[in-house]
């Protein structure tokens, strides 16, 4: 079964503080990992994909298979990053059709 | 180039009553999925469409189904409405290429629905 775990609810730190958004997954194949975000008034939208091994917004995560885990991190928190993230993860359902899952997602408060 | 266009955007029903949402994907994208989202669970997978065709379904019941259009465009329909199907149910679309998504949903607003 494919799961996604994101352990907290809310999470609130200062601007400028690192921030990391906890994600862990279970899934018995070789999974694809990403980052969605959600502004406030806005569509939720991809922030990241673990397979790009990209930086957006200051933003990385790198997958780790052997922790089943794909934190996200920032080292300086700004306020504009304050949002709704969700965690997901591309496995194979029924029909060899890929589908999308997502953790619950994780509040993240950034304080001036 | 238009985003994904979700109709009603706000509706509301009472028990037992049933309620159709539509969706309209990106020009070009074939494949476009259906979650429920709420405050306690979050996001859950409703189902997805290719072709016409219903490739995958999540754990809810049988009174959630929908349908995909040649065009693309999809509907999913809610019957015998009941208090806890009060969510925003989101439809997302994306590329397929080469058998594969390529995982990045591009969302819709939503369509709120409340069930009193």
């Amino acid at each position: 079964a494919q799961r996604v775990t994101q352990p907290e609810k809310l999470l609130s730190v200062f601007k400028g503080a690192p921030v990391e958004l906890k994600c862990n997954y279970s899934y018995s194949g070789s999974p694809e990992l990403f980052w969605y975000v959600q502004y406030s008034r806005q569509r939720l939208q991809l922030l990241l994909r673990h397979i790009s091994r990209e930086s957006i917004k200051g933003f990385t995560a790198d997958l780790n298979k052997g922790e089943t885990s794909f934190h996200l991190k920032k080292p300086f928190a700004q306020e504009e990053d304050s949002a709704m993230y969700y965690c997901a993860l591309s496995g194979f359902g029924v029909q060899g059709a890929q589908k999308l899952v997502f953790g619950q997602g994780t509040r993240l408060t950034i304080n001036p | 180039k238009a985003g994904v266009t979700q109709t009603p955007r706000y509706l509301i029903k009472t028990r037992g009553q049933q309620v159709t949402l539509s969706c309209s994907p990106i020009s070009g994208h074939r494949s476009v999925s259906w979650y429920q989202q709420t405050p306690g669970q979050g996001l859950q997978f409703l189902f997805e469409y290719f072709s016409e065709t219903q490739r995958n379904k999540g754990n809810f019941p049988g009174r959630f189904s929908g349908r995909q259009f040649s065009n693309s465009r999809s509907e999913m329909n809610v019957s015998t409405l009941e208090l806890g199907d009060s969510a925003l149910y989101l439809c997302a679309s994306s590329l397929h290429l080469g058998g594969s998504l390529t995982g990045e949903l591009f969302f819709g607003e939503g369509s709120r629905l409340t069930v009193l």
